[in-house]
């Protein structure tokens, strides 16, 4: 169990469009989320974390309004790169913990990835 | 604030030699500590993980990895390396409070020479 699932794997656009993409728990429901970002041969950056039914929270420097977050529901989460710049290429890569933190012995602590998504804005 | 550095960005090693990647931490509390491996074109998979238990974590594949607190450090090894380990690996901290984010270290590229 624990598998999460992203759509699309990779995807290419042009300058100006938007792209949604989408993290998706398939055998576990999954009350918080999140969102990381990957530049080649680097580590990864954790842009924001979602929680069911509330607004995410952003980390420092990450703006809002081009990463739009939706957690609406236990089993999804999505994440739209509005007005997409060839700066915004990346591969976005997305996690999901089964329930609260429950102390740092619960197997609730893990958080399980997805496979990622190549953005490619042309 | 948790921070972890990866000592060596690339470790080379011949196939059925011991394989060392270093990390050490940085935290106001006693953290959770993770190595991840990420294979090309793959999502992270979870090795091992130190919770506060004991301090020797064998993980997958062969891996463990050994919490040192006087030395803030949490090295993986492997007796003997195959050449399905060449994959890149994170070492990662985790607060204990919060939202407990995980903080990812700049990661270790590892080769398997044959």
């Amino acid at each position: 169990g624990a598998v999460v699932s992203q759509h699309p794997s990779r995807v290419i656009c042009k300058s100006g469009t938007s792209v949604k993409i989408e993290c998706r728990s398939l055998d576990f429901q999954a009350t918080t989320m999140f969102w990381y970002r990957q530049f080649p041969k680097q580590s990864l950056m954790l842009m924001a974390t979602s929680n069911e039914g509330s607004k995410a929270t952003y980390e420092q420097g990450v703006e809002k309004d081009k990463f739009l977050i939706n957690h609406a529901s236990l089993t999804l989460s999505t994440l739209t790169v509005t007005s997409a710049h060839p700066e915004d290429s990346s591969f976005y890569i997305c996690s999901a913990r089964k329930g609260a933190p429950a102390g740092p012995l619960s197997s609730y602590n893990e958080q399980f990835f997805g496979p990622g998504t190549r953005l490619t804005v042309l | 604030a948790q921070s972890v550095t990866q000592l060596d960005s690339h470790v080379s090693v011949s196939e059925g030699t011991p394989v060392l990647l270093r990390c050490n931490y940085s935290s106001s509390y006693s953290p959770s500590l993770f190595w991840y491996v990420q294979h090309p074109n793959k999502g992270l998979q979870l090795l091992l993980k130190y919770t506060s238990a004991a301090t020797l974590v064998k993980g997958i594949n062969g891996f463990e990895a050994e919490f040192k607190k006087s030395e803030t450090s949490f090295h993986l090894t492997k007796p003997s390396a195959h050449m399905s380990d060449a994959a890149e690996y994170f070492c990662v901290v985790s607060d204990l409070g919060g939202a407990q984010k995980l903080v990812f270290g700049q990661g270790t590229r590892l080769t398997i020479n044959p």
